[in-house]
This record gives C-alpha cells, structure tokens and sequence, in this order.
C-alpha cells in the first residue's frame, strides 16, 4: 500500500499570502489529522477531518483551515500568512475503525515565510 | 487534559550500549500510548504502541516499551544502539475517543546520538 502522500515538499511565500497543502491519506483510511512542527512549539495539533467533516480542532487562530473531500484527501489552508508560520506541516491518516487509531505520517510540507 | 514529558531532550550513547528514552504521561483517562520516531526531512514513522493487551510492548528495529501505570510511564528501550538509530524520538498520548478525534498530544521529543 502506497504510504502517505503529502504535496509540495517545500513551499517559499511571502507574508500576507496564503497557502494550500495537499495531503492523501493511506488508501481506505478516511481521518485525516494535521500537526504543525516547529522547533520552539513542537508537534501540534491543528485538526482532524473524518468524512468531510471536522471532528476536532486544536488551538490554532482561524486563518488556519482545512477541508477533507470524498476520495478522504484533504488540504489545509493558511491565509495571511506570518513568520511565524514557518513549519513543517505534518499530515497522518488512521483507519478509525480499529480500536488503536495509530497514525500514519506523511513526508510533511516546508513552509518558509519570508 | 491530555500530556506527555519527554525526560532528556539530547541523550548520547555508544554504539551497542542500551538505549533508554524516558516518558511519563498524564491522561485522566486509560491512554493510548506511542512511540515515533522521525529522521531528518522525514516524517513521523509509528515504532510501537500500547493498547492495553500488554504491559509490555514489542515494536520495530528491537524497540520495546513497558507501561507501568504507578508510574504513568512509557519508556522506550533498545538493548544495543545501532549508528542508524540516530534520529528524535517521540512519545505521544491518544485517549482515542470522546472529543480527542485524530489528536495525539506529543512530548517535545529526544534526539538520540550514537558514537562509534
């Protein structure tokens, strides 16, 4: 089975833009979580997608958002972008209907903010 | 709330020393307990999970792990440290259920380094 898939590897913006990643969950895997990682902060929790819906939100300002579409991929979207957004962007995928609801990573996402 | 502490942010070892990483969780629930292990420019890959079956928890590249709920700790062990085991390490907590959906609370991680 193909792992975690996460579009593009490496993202250079501008602040005040806005960005869109990309992320395809493990096939048959239908929740999709996202974490921002940054040396300072961590791996946070920003959200958790299942079925097109938003199940779980971590504490995260509102410029951050996401979506999940049918085929379960989903992306996340940041506008107005700031330094401090600069991250690694983590997606993981899980098979809900297990009683362990291990995650699976992706590759994440660079974001640079400049 | 759920949360993890990570004992050691840098441990060192020698090359066939035992490696011993230390977590301790708070969960006011039964927890879901994890290992992670990442490599740099990779993501997070999954090295063994507690599920309440057993205390003691087998998982890849000789990695175990005990849960010891006096303690509320889950501490990662290998036997004889390999070069390739440098990399940061990850303890992580789930309650799997409830309002937690898809979020696992992690410790802020141990960078282990191997000498020769």
């Amino acid at each position: 089975k193909a792992g975690v898939t996460q579009t593009p590897r490496y993202l250079i913006k501008t602040r005040g833009q806005q960005v869109t990643l990309s992320c395809s969950p493990i096939s048959g895997h239908r929740s999709v979580s996202w974490y921002q990682q940054t040396p300072g902060q961590g791996l946070q929790f920003l959200f958790e997608y299942f079925s097109e819906t938003q199940r779980n939100k971590g504490n995260f300002p509102g410029r951050f958002s996401g979506r999940q579409f049918s085929n379960s991929r989903s992306e996340m979207n940041v506008s107005t972008l700031e330094l401090g957004d600069s991250a690694l962007y983590l997606c993981a995928s899980s098979h809900p209907g297990t009683s362990i609801y291990e995650q699976y990573f992706g590759p994440g996402t660079r974001l640079t903010v400049t | 709330a759920q949360s993890v502490t990570q004992l050691g942010s840098h441990v060192s070892v020698s090359e066939g020393a035992l490696v011993l990483l230390r977590c301790n969780y708070s969960s006011s629930v039964p927890p879901y307990l994890f290992w992670y292990v990442q490599y740099p420019n990779q993501g997070l890959q999954l090295l063994l999970k507690y599920t309440s079956a057993a205390t003691l928890v087998k998982g890849i590249n000789g990695f175990e792990a005990e849960f010891k709920k006096s303690e509320t700790s889950f501490h990662l062990t290998k036997p004889s440290a390999h070069m390739s085991d440098a990399a940061e390490y990850f303890c992580a907590v789930s309650d799997a259920g409830g309002t937690s959906y898809g979020k696992l609370t992690f410790g802020q991680g141990t960078i282990l380094t191997v000498h020769p």
